[in-house]
């Protein structure tokens, strides 16, 4: 595709459900990011790939947060047992592996949990 | 470790005065820095690189590696300016992989 896309744009859950979050890095992107943005914050890291595999996992929030990616491309965030403080918008970036390359944005995942 | 930190959250000014915001990095060896904007229900976009000594719609943005800081300037601030801004380091990690960081952004607010 032209660039990073991501599905659903919008979920709405109750507490308590599970939720998958997708991300389509832009085609040949070896390094893939998830992000948080919560109401008026800035971003929270939350996980990095580089390729399929995560070295840095830091930013998941809790053991209720979990991701992967199959193939070197397509990303699945997934949060289980969904709770009201987990309503954010969850961003997705791709770049090549390289230093002066920027990253490209997904548009992002608006979750609301009520 | 690699952190970026942008030390204010919000930075108000009245259209027409000069803009600075703030971008102090941490990075052993010799990192690569951004500056991403986020306007209103927009994507997040590179604002721009410091490798090109572009400037991008009025901005510029210095490299300092003595005081480890990339900070964005404006002279004259415009209503359009007004943005979530994001300053972001690329960097080798240990492992040979190259990974990039933001900071927690900081929104600018132009008074007419």
């Amino acid at each position: 595709g032209a660039g990073v896309s991501q599905s659903p744009s919008n979920k709405v859950t109750e507490k308590g459900k599970d939720v998958e979050l997708r991300c389509d890095p832009i085609s040949g992107h070896t390094a893939l990011y998830w992000y948080r943005q919560s109401l008026g914050q800035g971003l929270e890291f939350l996980i990095y790939f580089q390729g399929n595999s995560a070295p840095d996992k830091s930013g998941l929030p809790s053991d209720r947060f979990s991701a992967e990616r199959t193939g070197g491309s397509v990303s699945t965030l997934t949060i289980q047992r969904t709770q009201q403080e987990d309503s954010a918008v969850y961003l997705c970036a791709s770049s090549l592996d390289s230093l002066y390359t920027e990253a490209f944005f997904g548009q992002g995942t608006r979750l609301t949990v009520v | 470790a690699q952190r970026v930190t942008q030390p204010e959250k919000l930075l108000s000014v009245f259209k027409g005065a000069p803009v600075e915001l703030k971008c102090n990095y941490s990075y052993s060896g010799s990192p690569e820095l951004f500056w991403y904007v986020q306007y209103s229900r927009q994507r997040l976009q590179l604002l721009l690189r410091h490798i090109s000594r572009e400037s991008i719609k009025g901005f510029t943005a210095d490299l300092n590696k003595g005081e480890t800081s990339f900070h964005l300037k404006k002279p004259f601030a415009q209503e359009e300016d007004s943005a979530m801004y994001y300053c972001a380091l690329s960097g080798l990690r240990s492992g040979g992989y190259q990974k990039v960081t933001f900071g927690t952004g900081t929104k600018l607010q132009v008074i007419p």
